[in-house]
């Protein structure tokens, strides 16, 4: 079955420095999406990052890049020069194919991130 | 674009009650889903809509239903509403729902069943 996994309920970084925030995940499709979002203390869902599983290369955004192992079935977030305002919940989801051919998406528990000043 | 709107923001209900939760997007998109987000357990996946008049059931189904009668609303609708449906609920939209399609979210509706 389709799963996605974040094994990190919390994480702590300093200001400025980096951090990886990991996503596992399991599907039999060969072709799927994988998608990194960010929540704030506000509540919205903030679209950070695209990853697609025939894409050759890691995905970036600015501070944000997507660190894909796709042997290891792995999507990890990596954002760079931390800042205050990085801190968040962060989502790893991925769309795959269903039953009746269309897609619907799943996500994972979610990571924690306290950026320390 | 005013993107993805859900009314109301706040909700309380009693136990039995039933209300329905508005969501429209005005992208064109084709796929809307709800979600509904519990501490701990991430966002799950109620319904979902690939076009007018298709809609699918997600992971935790059980206690709503939808319908999409235009492109721009998909409702969901609590029949007799339950505290275990205390939660946040998410409307989202994409494109396609295909591969590369990100999806949009709405601002989210508190529900409270007491």
């Amino acid at each position: 079955a389709q799963k996605i996994t974040q094994t990190q309920p919390g994480m702590f970084v300093q200001e400025k420095e980096a951090v990886t925030l990991d996503c596992t995940y399991d599907t039999s499709d060969p072709s799927y999406g994988l998608f990194w979002y960010k929540q704030p203390s506000s509540g919205e869902m903030i679209f950070l990052i695209y990853q697609g599983s025939y894409d050759q290369q890691n995905a970036t955004e600015g501070r944000y890049s997507l660190n894909f192992q796709k042997a290891r079935k792995s999507a990890n977030l990596v954002i760079s020069a931390s800042q205050l305002g990085d801190s968040a919940m962060y989502f790893c989801a991925m769309r795959d194919l269903t039953t009746s051919g269309t897609y619907k998406y799943i996500f994972g528990t979610g990571t924690r991130l306290k950026v320390l000043a | 674009n005013a993107g993805v709107t859900q009314t109301p923001k706040f909700q309380v209900l009693k136990t039995g009650q039933s209300m329905t939760l508005q969501c429209a997007q005005d992208m064109n998109h084709e796929y809307m889903s709800w979600y509904r987000q519990d501490p701990g357990m991430g966002l799950r996946l109620i319904h979902y809509s690939v076009g007018a008049g298709i809609t699918d059931q997600g992971e935790v189904p059980n206690g709503y239903n939808v319908s999409r009668s235009t492109t721009e609303d998909f409702p969901l609708r609590l029949l007799s509403a339950a505290p275990s449906q205390t939660s946040v609920y998410f409307c989202a939209s994409s494109y396609r729902g295909q591969r590369t399609d990100t999806q949009y979210f709405g601002p989210g509706t508190r529900l409270t069943v007491l």
